[in-house]
């Protein structure tokens, strides 16, 4: 089955650290993103890529950062230097720029022990 | 840069019943406005989109309308079941990008 999927699924990192999050889709889209979702907020994009090799800042891209290597892989890292990092994190892909359909994955969820 | 805003925050409805969610936009260039639906614990998945070439558009018990001049879309579930309940998310395109909701969490009620 095509789709897009998020590792892990739960993820604690202690303070100092960075983590990666894992995004692989098999659609073959194009573009890939990255939200931040906070509770009773919509989601807020921290990057985003429209092809290999190429990625652009979202709203909040301070203390992120990402990669892209690969068609199929979208990783995120999650620095030190993001200063409340605890939320559920988000990855889509689309055809192309995102006004069609986004693909979602399941979703991370960082917590900062 | 676009706002989009979403009202109301929480919407407790009796099955059967129909649901509104409304949102309104700030970027008169948006044209596409997709609504996804969440469940807990999960990503969100579109259930109906519309642009701005059309004001209204239906699938089965879903329709979302458009009123591009005043800037504002909705979403209509009409006959609620229990399986409606999640949180519902709208959202406008601008520069590229999606402009999200806050979301509305749609309680249904037996």
């Amino acid at each position: 089955d095509g789709g897009i999927t998020q590792s892990p699924k739960y993820l604690f990192r202690k303070e100092g650290q960075n983590v990666t999050l894992s995004c692989e889709q098999n659609l073959n889209h194009d573009a890939m993103y990255w939200y931040r979702q906070d509770p009773g907020q919509g989601l807020r994009l921290i990057y985003y890529s429209q092809i290999v090799n190429d990625f652009q800042k979202g709203d909040i891209a301070e203390g992120y950062s990402v990669s892209r290597e690969k068609k199929e892989s979208f990783p995120l890292t999650v620095t030190s230097a993001q200063k409340n990092p605890t939320a559920f994190y988000l990855c889509a892909s689309t055809i192309g720029l995102m006004n069609t359909e986004a693909f979602f994955g399941q979703g991370t969820r960082l917590t900062v022990v | 840069g676009e706002n989009v805003e979403q009202h109301p925050s929480t919407l407790s409805v009796q099955e059967g019943d129909s649901a509104v969610i409304k949102c309104t936009y700030s970027d008169s260039a948006s044209n596409y406005f997709p609504w996804y639906k969440q469940e807990l614990g999960k990503g969100p998945q579109l259930i109906i989109d519309i642009r701005s070439n059309v004001g209204e558009k239906k699938d089965q018990r879903i329709a979302v309308t458009l009123n591009k001049t005043a800037k504002h879309f909705s979403l209509h579930i009409t006959e609620t079941q229990p399986e409606d309940s999640a949180v519902y998310f709208c959202a406008a395109d601008s520069n590229y990008q999606l402009i999200w909701g806050a979301g509305t969490k749609l309680i249904i009620k037996p």
